[in-house]
């Protein structure tokens, strides 16, 4: 079975400072991971995904995605947070061998930028 | 393209009602999805589908769920009797091929009374 553990409910940030939203995952295999974004009254946004190669994943808005194989973790992350990036963010797996084509989504992590 | 389209955006239902929620996936997408949002539960895949075909549907409920494709430009979740535990937001999503990202479509708020 595949799953993944985003452990915060929510991360709060200031302006300018760099964020992290974590995300660790579960599978048997071999993950192909993926973040998505929600906005209110929105369907998710594609950010970003890993499915093999560098282990730094760069996506839309400057998001970027570390993939650590060794932690099974695949954190989120923004060197510089704008107020406009707050929102739901979700991190998802996949496994490539057996899993099918599902995709299990974490419960998400709510994001708060403030002044 | 205009991404994928769902309706009704909104449905306020009564209890024991059939409620028909309606998807149009990306033309040329072969693959097609249903999840459910819940505060509580998140994001549950509940069925998809592959060039129109059903391979797994057993996030559903199904004694009173049922998803189909009667063509390649409309999806419909039905729900036979509607309960009030069905309150949720539904998404649809296509993707063109297994190992490419989802659209998701704006969502169905759905209430049962």
């Amino acid at each position: 079975a595949q799953s993944v553990a985003q452990p915060e409910d929510q991360v709060n940030v200031a302006e300018g400072n760099p964020l992290t939203v974590k995300c660790t995952y579960s599978v048997s295999g071999n993950p192909y991971l993926f973040w998505y974004v929600q906005y209110p009254n929105r369907g998710l946004q594609f950010l970003l995904k890993y499915i093999t190669g560098d282990n730094l994943v760069k996506g839309s808005y400057g998001f970027e995605a570390e993939f650590n194989k060794s932690q099974t973790s695949f954190h989120l992350k923004k060197p510089s947070a704008l107020v406009s990036d707050s929102a739901l963010y979700f991190c998802a797996v996949r496994d490539l061998t057996g899993g099918g084509n599902k995709l299990t989504f974490g419960t998400g992590t709510q994001l708060k930028v403030e002044l | 393209d205009a991404g994928v389209i769902q309706s009704p955006r909104h449905e306020v239902t009564e209890m024991g009602q059939e409620v028909t929620l309606r998807c149009k996936p990306i033309s040329g997408h072969d693959y097609l999805f249903w999840y459910r949002q819940t505060m509580m539960q998140g994001l549950e895949l509940l069925a998809y589908f592959r060039n129109r075909a059903p391979l797994d549907d057993s996030g559903m409920p199904k004694d009173r769920f049922s998803a189909e494709m009667p063509d390649a430009t409309l999806a419909t979740l039905k729900i036979q009797p509607s309960e009030p535990r069905d309150s949720a937001v539904y998404f649809c999503a296509s993707s063109r091929t297994q190992n490419e990202k989802l659209f998701f479509g704006s969502g169905t708020q759905l209430s049962v009374l």
